[in-house]
């Protein structure tokens, strides 16, 4: 099973927002309502920023927010700041009981 | 607050196996699946397998011939074993909690522990 596409990069200046996408098929992102997103900062292990496509996990900023479109997902973090430089991944269940992350964004703050 | 912690040789031959151990504390090991996800260095996440607290399991099929999880429900840990390993599995393997139902997440993380192939 291929891996989702994600954006190599994608960078923005603080206070603004960007969107990363999380591209799919039909037997995983489009299938189910089960995309989960992940912040991991460099030597750090992956944190867990959204799930069920657009749930906050409790003590996750409200400027973090997911959707999702067929069988593409989105994060979008608003305001951005210095500390949400990172490493984005998605990941989602999948019809055929393997499980797949995305490719993963390098998010830059200019 | 649920912590898991890996364990395990840094350094492993080539062609020997790589067995790793996650603990759990904070929380009870059943009704959950717990997963191995690793990272080479440089590179993106990929899930190993998940062992349910019964033992059963469901492996990447990519790696099902080489790979072994099993699970000690009396001491909260579970376990990876990679057999034949070569350089390309060099990388940083994380433990995860995998959830239940509609939990389709893994809210548990592991710090990670590098494992390095090499003579």
């Amino acid at each position: 099973q291929s891996a989702l596409t994600q954006p190599a990069s994608v960078s923005g200046s603080p206070g603004q927002s960007i969107t990363i996408s999380c591209t799919g098929t039909r037997s995983d992102v489009g299938g189910h309502n089960y995309v989960s997103w992940y912040q991991q900062h460099p030597g750090k292990a992956p944190k867990l920023m959204i799930y069920d496509v657009s749930y906050r996990p409790s003590g996750v900023s409200d400027r973090f927010s997911g959707s999702k479109s067929d069988n593409t997902a989105s994060l979008t973090v608003s305001g951005l700041q210095a500390d949400d430089e990172a490493d984005y991944y998605c990941f989602s269940f999948s019809s055929s009981i393997t499980y797949v992350f995305g490719t993963g964004t390098k998010v830059t703050v200019l | 607050q649920v912590q898991l912690q890996e364990s395990g040789p840094g350094l492993v031959k080539p062609s020997e196996t790589l067995s790793l151990t996650c603990s759990v504390s904070g929380g009870s090991i059943d009704n959950y699946y717990w997963s191995w996800i690793r990272q080479p260095p440089g590179k993106g996440l990929e899930w190993i397998g998940w062992i349910y607290y019964n033992g059963i399991t469901n492996y990447n099929p990519s790696l099902k011939s080489r790979v072994t999880l099993s699970i000690d429900t009396s001491r909260n840990q579970f376990s990876l074993k990679l057999s034949s390993v070569t350089a390309a599995d060099t990388a940083v393997y994380y433990c995860a909690r995998y959830g239940l139902g509609s939990q389709k997440y893994f809210d548990y993380w592991g710090q990670g522990t590098l494992a390095t192939v090499s003579s």
